[in-house]
């Protein structure tokens, strides 16, 4: 299983653009990138999918270099409310390995 | 998209009793997951819950401490046994859909005194 690494926490302002970067050196060939988001007291939530390049959906864009070792997370404009906890998971599409959370990355954003 | 729901929201047992928690869903899903976050920190995988056959259990976790029952495609229940104060943790849900999306419970949260 690919292992990844992700800051342990990141302030932002409220109006910027936050990007959260994940490394996942040992990334396979058939492995996808996913990332959540969870609130406090809540279970993670989806945010976006991808294998390489963009991919942008209404929450957000994940960007991909060609090699496939790093991931970044894009929030456009962060708001009070996307203070969360944002985890980055790498692992077969079909879901039996795309199961294991790492650390994760504190966002708290500031008024 | 998969709604997922969890009884009870939460719970404070006594030691050396054992707690059943319930996850349903609102469609027929094949795979179900069962997670333990403790306090502060990541989400650890428990299991998963197979319909019709025992669950699989992930390295440190075994059947006697987390019996698990998936009865049919839209239901589970994880038990934990003889509990103890390092078993107080919230315990999730999850599944995952046709479109390879995970969708998580709201989470069940146990403490042990």
């Amino acid at each position: 299983l690919a292992k990844t690494t992700q800051p342990i926490s990141m302030d932002s302002y409220e109006g910027q653009e936050v990007n959260i970067t994940c490394s996942h050196n040992n990334i396979a060939t058939n492995d996808y990138i996913t990332w959540y988001q969870q609130f406090p007291s809540q279970g993670p939530r989806f945010i976006i999918q991808g294998y390489k390049t963009k991919v942008t959906n209404e929450v957000a864009s994940l960007f991909i270099p060609a090699d496939r070792k790093s991931s970044t997370l894009s929030l456009p404009r962060v708001s009070l409310s996307d203070t969360a906890v944002y985890y980055c998971l790498v692992g077969t599409q079909t879901g039996a390995n795309n199961l294991f959370f790492g650390t994760g990355t504190r966002l708290t954003v500031i008024p | 998209s998969a709604v997922i729901s969890q009884k009870p929201s939460r719970d404070i047992c006594q030691r050396g009793t054992s707690l059943t928690i319930q996850c349903q869903v609102d469609s027929q899903v094949t795979m179900m997951f069962w997670y333990r976050q403790q306090p502060g920190q990541s989400l650890t995988l428990i299991a998963t819950a197979n319909q019709g056959s025992e669950a699989t259990y992930e390295s440190g976790f075994v059947i006697d401490k987390f019996p698990i029952s998936r009865p049919n495609l839209t239901f589970s229940t994880l038990t934990v046994s003889n509990m103890s104060p390092e078993d107080s943790s919230i315990y999730l849900c999850s599944v995952v859909d046709s479109f390879y999306e995970q969708y998580f419970g709201p989470g069940t949260r146990l403490t042990v005194t």
